[in-house]
């Protein structure tokens, strides 16, 4: 299977615990963006990479979140000291961005469910 | 501010019975829209991308179609099988973010 990976598939914590999930994209998509999705609610964007350089960040992500992609290829997304709000799923999702015009839609995969006690 | 608001927020079919789903957007210079498809526990599949007004898609039993405020999701004799929440959503900017609906959340008995 060549879609995006993401682990761990689900994830129970206490509040205040430190919390990092994983995504591997598709192996040839240079862009790489993370959304967070509570129930009955669609995707929200959190940040994006392009390569290994995080372009933009959502002011949803508040400074408890970190997201890194070194080297252009995996990402993690951490959360320090989880709060109860942060219980929802959080989805990884890649495309090929070849400028203007080129892009290409985003293949998601099947997330990581953050549950917080 | 730039908006999708989906319509019906659920709908319940008979096996063979035909509807549409609505996506409408409040959006400066729309760049794509896009429908995916989401199954409990899943993340969202992709299904269509729209560019501009006019335009077409179809795959087996839906059909997309946009004009310029919004868009409709065409299910035509659909199966239980095609049971899940539809999403839709446009890309913003040259980040190309998607803003998405809430989602439309179709159930379709035998």
């Amino acid at each position: 299977d060549t879609g995006v990976s993401q682990n761990p598939r689900h994830k129970i914590t206490k509040r205040g615990q430190n919390v990092t999930f994983r995504c591997d994209p598709i192996s040839e998509h240079n862009r790489l963006y993370w959304y967070r999705q509570t129930l009955g609610q669609g995707p929200e964007f959190l940040t994006y990479f392009q390569n290994e350089a995080q372009l933009e960040k959502s002011r949803l992500l508040s400074d408890r979140f970190s997201a890194e992609r070194p080297k252009g290829s995996f990402s993690t997304l951490e959360i320090q000291r989880t709060e109860q709000g942060d219980s929802a799923m959080y989805l990884c999702a890649s495309s090929i961005w070849a400028g203007e015009g080129g892009n290409q839609p985003q293949h998601f995969g099947d997330g990581t469910r953050l549950s917080i006690l | 501010e730039d908006q999708v608001t989906q319509s019906p927020e659920a709908l319940r079919l008979q096996e063979g019975e035909s509807s549409s789903l609505n996506c409408s957007y409040t959006v400066s210079g729309l760049r794509g829209l896009f429908w995916y498809r989401q199954d409990p526990g899943k993340g969202p599949e992709f299904l269509f991308t729209l560019y501009s007004a006019g335009e077409e898609k179809e795959k087996e039993r839906l059909k997309a179609t946009l004009t310029k405020k919004e868009s409709f999701l065409h299910i035509t004799a659909p199966k239980p099988e095609d049971s899940a929440t539809y999403l839709c959503a446009v890309w913003m900017d040259s980040s190309y973010k998607l803003i998405f609906g809430s989602g439309t959340r179709l159930l379709v008995r035998p």
